[in-house]
């Protein structure tokens, strides 16, 4: 069983067209990060979300925690090619603590075309 | 600033032979260390982690093996690689001691087995 969730799998999209894409799970996190990783390159880090209910931007990449810390979702805005890539999600789930590893989502494929 | 630096990027071995990739990072101490496997365009699996200095973590039983010599070093080695060993390694590290923190991630290594 995953731990996160992430859907849709994979995403295929116009230039200009807005998305949002999910990071489930069923247990409680102390933080969610988002990172976006390119083909041929590691993930990089996007943002990280700990407050319930809290909202991040970045340029036109809007990040949500869900209020019961249980979910995220990552809204795109007039989406661009250099927006494809494969998107992660990642946390530690607040019942083992704060030393126990990052898990990470399977991700979500995002192909934008021109 | 803190940078992570893995090599080599690209990798053919025939199977059979041994590995060792590096991975060293700059501008921390006693950083967490990860080495994980990536199968092409998902997710990532963690092979083994590290706290400090000869500690070594594993997750998964495998052909491979992970040392820490020195506490910025991480090496990745087999003494004899397998056909299913072919992947994308990419080396992490984020801030010790807790794990929940966001990680850094090298370019990576593509190893093909031949």
């Amino acid at each position: 069983t995953q731990l996160l969730e992430q859907s849709p799998q994979f995403l295929s999209i116009q230039e200009g067209e807005n998305l949002t894409v999910y990071c489930n799970s069923s247990s409680v996190f102390s933080s969610l990060q988002w990172y976006r990783q390119e083909p041929g390159e590691g993930p990089v880090l996007l943002v990280t979300v700990v407050t319930g209910g809290e909202v991040k931007k970045l340029k036109r990449l809007t990040f949500q925690f869900g209020d019961a810390r249980k979910d995220s979702s990552l809204h795109i805005t007039a989406a661009q090619t250099g927006d494809t890539g494969l998107y992660l999600c990642a946390g530690v789930p607040f019942y083992t603590g704060a030393n126990s590893k990052l898990t990470f989502g399977k991700g979500i494929t995002l192909s934008v075309r021109p | 600033s803190q940078t992570i630096h893995q090599w080599p990027a690209t990798l053919v071995q025939p199977v059979g032979s041994p590995l060792s990739l590096e991975c060293t990072v700059e501008g921390t101490s006693n950083p967490n260390l990860y080495w994980y496997r990536q199968a092409a365009g998902r997710g990532l699996q963690l092979l083994f982690y590290s706290v400090g200095i000869g500690q070594i973590s594993s997750e998964v039983p495998q052909n491979l093996s992970a040392s820490r010599p020195q506490d910025r070093q991480f090496i990745l080695s087999s003494k004899k690689l397998l056909l299913s060993d072919s992947g994308f390694y990419l080396c992490a590290w984020s801030p010790g001691p807790r794990g929940n923190q966001p990680q850094h991630f090298g370019d990576g290594t593509r190893l093909s087995i031949l």
